[in-house]
């Protein structure tokens, strides 16, 4: 069964960067494209990016295309969210989620992230 | 950017009962080449990650009862839940992945 693992709850203060990772449990990373979301507290789900595991391809919502960084290391089935110059307003649940030819159909269990002075 | 709005945001439904969600779109969705609509319908419990239900408008995905149904087309889309039971309270969000970003819509909130 396809499943996605991440890492666990961070706090980080305003200026600093997350690094957030996902493991893929009983499948190759490489067969799908991974998506990165997040989810602050009572909102929608938020599209930040996605990444080609295969050839490392990647693409990034416009809202932060300057502080975010997808990356995968294709030996540990690992995939790498890296978000910089983080503000309070970054507190949120992050999430991978792994996507075919449609929509993310498994999602990793989500990571915390809290910023705060 | 696409912007999806979804009506109502809550919605209290008796049990046993019909729950009608819409989605609306502010581009269309449906992409010609392949006649699909790249549209998706996820429903999220507290605490825990958006389960995918429907995709492609309309197709169930594997496991999810057929008391779940997608409809629509192009910019106008709508989730039916039937025969409501205690277990479909969630928040129900629709999301396009035809062009990115890759928006959802705001969420309904389904009550019994």
């Amino acid at each position: 069964q396809v499943q996605l693992v991440q890492s666990g709850a961070e706090v980080k203060k305003p200026g600093a960067s997350v690094k957030v990772s996902c493991k893929g449990v009983e499948y190759d990373i490489s067969t799908y494209e991974i998506n990165w979301l997040r989810q602050a507290a009572g909102q929608g789900p938020e599209w930040m990016g996605w990444m080609n595991p295969k050839s490392g391809a990647t693409g990034y919502a416009r809202n932060f295309h300057d502080r975010l960084t997808l990356t995968r290391d294709i030996s540990m089935n690992t995939a790498y969210m890296e978000l910089g110059s983080l503000k309070s307003d970054d507190t949120a649940v992050y999430f991978c989620a792994i996507r075919g030819l449609s929509a993310p159909f498994s999602w990793g269990q989500g990571t915390p992230v809290t910023v705060s002075a | 950017d696409i912007v999806l709005t979804q009506s109502p945001q809550v919605l209290a439904v008796s049990l046993g009962g019909r729950a009608t969600i819409n989605c609306t779109s502010s581009q269309t969705v449906f992409y010609n080449s392949n006649n699909k609509d790249y549209l998706a319908w996820f429903q999220q419990r507290p605490g825990q990650p958006p389960k995918l239900l429907i995709h492609w408008a309309s197709l169930r995905e594997s496991g999810v009862p057929d008391r779940f149904r997608g409809s629509g087309s192009a910019t106008h889309f709508t989730l039916t839940i039937n025969d409501l039971r205690a277990e479909d309270v969630a928040v129900y969000y629709c999301q396009q992945y035809i062009e990115i970003p890759c928006n959802f819509g705001q969420g309904t909130k389904l009550e019994i």
